[in-house]
């Protein structure tokens, strides 16, 4: 089945500075990418999600960039500001006949901006 | 606003009792999902479900069972809770969509186990 790896385990930036949280993932067939944020108290949420056919995606702070061939993706955040504090999520998605949209999620990055 | 409900935030329960988590979503989904989450770990599936009376095995299965009599509701049960069932458990619904779909979380629910 997919695993996927995420890196950092935890990211510490300055307000202003761009974070960018690394994924790697094992099942070439893996066609679906997204990110989910999660903050204290809450169930993670969506921010962004990148499909196979595009190789980067943006929106406004945020954006994702997929290398299909090293089978990585990445989220990038820039001009970071403090309620970007959170955990971040990686996952993909296959297409496999039994996976029924399932999501196989990475281990999460914890973000801290510091003023 | 589309939302997933969860029966409780916090909950304390003995070993050896048996513990029903309800999730309720209300955005017609066909998919539902339980997960739990521990630190490190990220979110790892226990189970799900692609219609009533479906359900699958997740990554981590064993000393759960789950229940989806209705589209809306769907139950994990800990038929006998453990000391290492103590975790937070997150339900998620997303449409039926094999290439894969946004998931829709509750806020969880944090089970402590005694």
């Amino acid at each position: 089945g997919e695993n996927v790896e995420q890196h950092p385990s935890t990211l510490s930036v300055q307000e202003g500075d761009s974070a960018v949280i690394k994924c790697t993932y094992s099942d070439s067939a893996s066609n679906y990418f997204p990110w989910y944020k999660q903050e204290l108290g809450k169930g993670p949420q969506l921010i962004i999600d990148i499909r196979s056919n595009v190789g980067e995606k943006k929106d406004q702070r945020i954006a994702v960039t997929l290398n299909k061939t090293a089978k990585h993706f990445s989220l990038h955040i820039t001009e970071t500001q403090p309620e970007d504090s959170a955990v971040y999520f990686c996952a993909a998605s296959s297409p496999s006949t039994d996976s029924w949209g399932k999501l196989q999620f990475g281990a999460g990055t914890q973000v801290v901006v510091t003023p | 606003d589309v939302k997933v409900t969860q029966s409780s935030r916090y909950l304390v329960k003995r070993t050896g009792e048996k513990v029903f988590l309800e999730c309720v979503q209300d955005m017609d989904h066909e998919n539902m999902f339980w997960y739990r989450q521990d630190p490190g770990l990220g979110l790892r599936l226990i189970y799900f479900s692609y219609d009533v009376k479906m359900k699958e095995k997740g990554d981590i299965p064993e000393g759960y069972s789950v229940s989806r009599e209705k589209k809306e509701r769907f139950s994990l049960i800990l038929e006998s809770a453990s000391t290492n069932q103590t975790s937070m458990y997150l339900c998620a619904s997303s449409p039926l969509d094999p290439t894969g779909d946004e998931q829709y979380f509750g806020p969880g629910t944090r089970l402590t186990v005694t």
